[in-house]
């Protein structure tokens, strides 16, 4: 069966630079949540969209963004890189927003240097 | 608001012994429950769901867990753990918002 896409899953950047995560949901799933997990840590809902929209947002600094575009993948786009930004960053996606299961992506490691 | 509670931050345990990770969590409303498990460098895989109906859930790999709603519990259980268990665990709640608000995780460590 397929399951959720991540691209790419490693990057290393320096500190100031953009990056842009990829995240491609299970075919006729059109509700996608971004997760940030640090190490050690539990992960942190960031924001997620339903049907191309914004429909919950967590604690996601300003210098990211996010959007879904019209066929449902999804990108989280990160600039002013920093330090505490490395982490695992797992996409989910599920049916629609009354779907209780989400089913996550293998995840992007994402490194600062 | 809802969270969740893992009160052990790591368990060690021998191969084929029983296990329990404890799992507490609080809301307001009804919730929905898992658990999902993380091997080493990689993504997050369900274990189990509570949505409704018999409170004894059974997993994959052999596990089950019990939603106990006086208690407002959902321990995880399994009865005889192998080497290849060793794992972090992660229990997780989702209630009327759509997103997932997940524990601090539970380290399972099966020794020989």
């Amino acid at each position: 069966a397929a399951g959720v896409i991540q691209s790419p899953r490693h990057l290393i950047k320096e500190k100031r630079e953009t990056a842009t995560l990829k995240c491609y949901p299970i075919p006729r799933h059109d509700t996608v949540y971004w997760y940030q997990q640090g190490p050690g840590q539990d992960p942190q809902f960031l924001i997620s969209f339903y049907e191309k929209m914004q429909s919950d947002k967590g604690s996601i600094p300003d210098r990211f963004s996010a959007q879904q575009f019209s066929d449902y993948h999804s990108e989280l786009n990160m600039s002013s890189l920093e330090l505490g930004d490395s982490a695992l960053y797992f996409c989910a996606s599920s049916l629609d927003l009354r779907d209780s299961e989400q089913y996550f992506g293998p995840g992007t490691r994402l490194t600062v240097t | 608001a809802q969270s969740v509670t893992q009160l052990d931050s790591q368990v060690p345990v021998f191969e084929e012994a029983p296990v329990e990770l404890r799992c507490n969590y609080s809301s307001s409303v009804s919730v929905y429950l898992f658990w999902y498990v993380q091997y080493p460098n990689q993504g997050l895989q369900l274990l189990l769901k509570y949505l409704s109906g018999s409170t004894l859930v059974k997993g994959i790999n052999g596990f089950e867990a019990e939603f106990n709603k006086s208690q407002t519990s959902f321990h995880l259980r399994k009865p005889s753990v192998h080497i290849s268990d060793t794992a972090e665990y992660f229990c997780a709640v989702k209630s009327s918002g759509d997103k997932l608000t997940f524990g601090t995780g539970t380290r399972l460590a099966v020794r020989p």
